[in-house]
């Protein structure tokens, strides 16, 4: 089983709400990550997760805040969000990160995040 | 700096007509080169994974290849169900995460 999943599917929120995405695994995989895609570009990385600590952030604002409770669960907490964070946000998740080796990410389906 | 480049940037293929998208990379010890598909407001798909010049991996109607400073996706005799947009991404040596090219958005007409 290659599955990754996220929910909710659909979100849309104003400006000063506060809402989390989820993402769950359950192919042993110890390294997770956070991407945000907009429409006709290819997914941007923003963070990852490598034995349940945060490994790679990549100057993302403060208003996300990843959070990953378990080697399974991965969350993006968001708040006081601007109208261009509007996009498809994709979870992943790969076998580990190591220095040498490489592995490929599986991909969740992505939550559809609409500000307003 | 690590680059991937993907060309043609669109591809439209009648039924049947046989074809090849190109991803030509600039990356400093490549460890790793990924092609994915996706479809519109979904998920990237996970296909292949290439380690090593010469080395080629199929599935289907797709066969992925590379070189040392390019991988092919071919694609035989495609249906209108392989339209999507297929990405290419590579691992380099420097690099701790995933370089993405722009993507060929295929489409195969009936």
């Amino acid at each position: 089983d290659t599955e990754v999943t996220q929910t909710p599917k659909h979100l849309v929120m104003g400006m000063t709400n506060k809402k989390s995405l989820k993402c769950e695994q359950h192919m042993g995989h110890r390294a997770m990550y956070w991407y945000k895609q907009k429409a006709k570009k290819p997914p941007e990385l923003m963070f990852v997760y490598s034995y349940e600590k945060l490994s790679i952030n990549e100057s993302v604002p403060s208003r996300f805040s990843p959070e990953c409770p378990n080697s399974s669960l991965l969350n993006l907490h968001l708040h006081a969000l601007q109208p261009e964070d509007s996009a498809l946000y994709l979870c992943a998740s790969s076998r580990r990160i190591t220095s040498g080796d490489s592995y490929e990410q599986y991909f969740g389906p992505g939550t559809r995040l609409t500000v307003t | 700096e690590d680059q991937v480049t993907q060309s043609p940037e669109a591809l439209r293929l009648q039924e049947g007509e046989s074809s090849s998208l190109n991803c030509s990379y600039t990356v400093s010890g490549l460890r790793g080169l990924f092609w994915y598909r996706q479809d519109p407001g979904k998920g990237p798909e996970f296909l292949f994974t290439l380690y090593s010049a010469g080395e080629e991996k199929e599935k289907e109607r797709l066969k992925a290849t590379l070189t040392k400073k390019e991988s092919f996706l071919h694609i035989t005799a495609p249906k209108p169900e392989d339209s999507a947009t297929y990405l290419c991404a590579v691992h380099g040596g420097s690099q701790g995460n995933l370089i993405f090219g722009k993507g060929t958005k295929l489409s195969v007409k009936p």
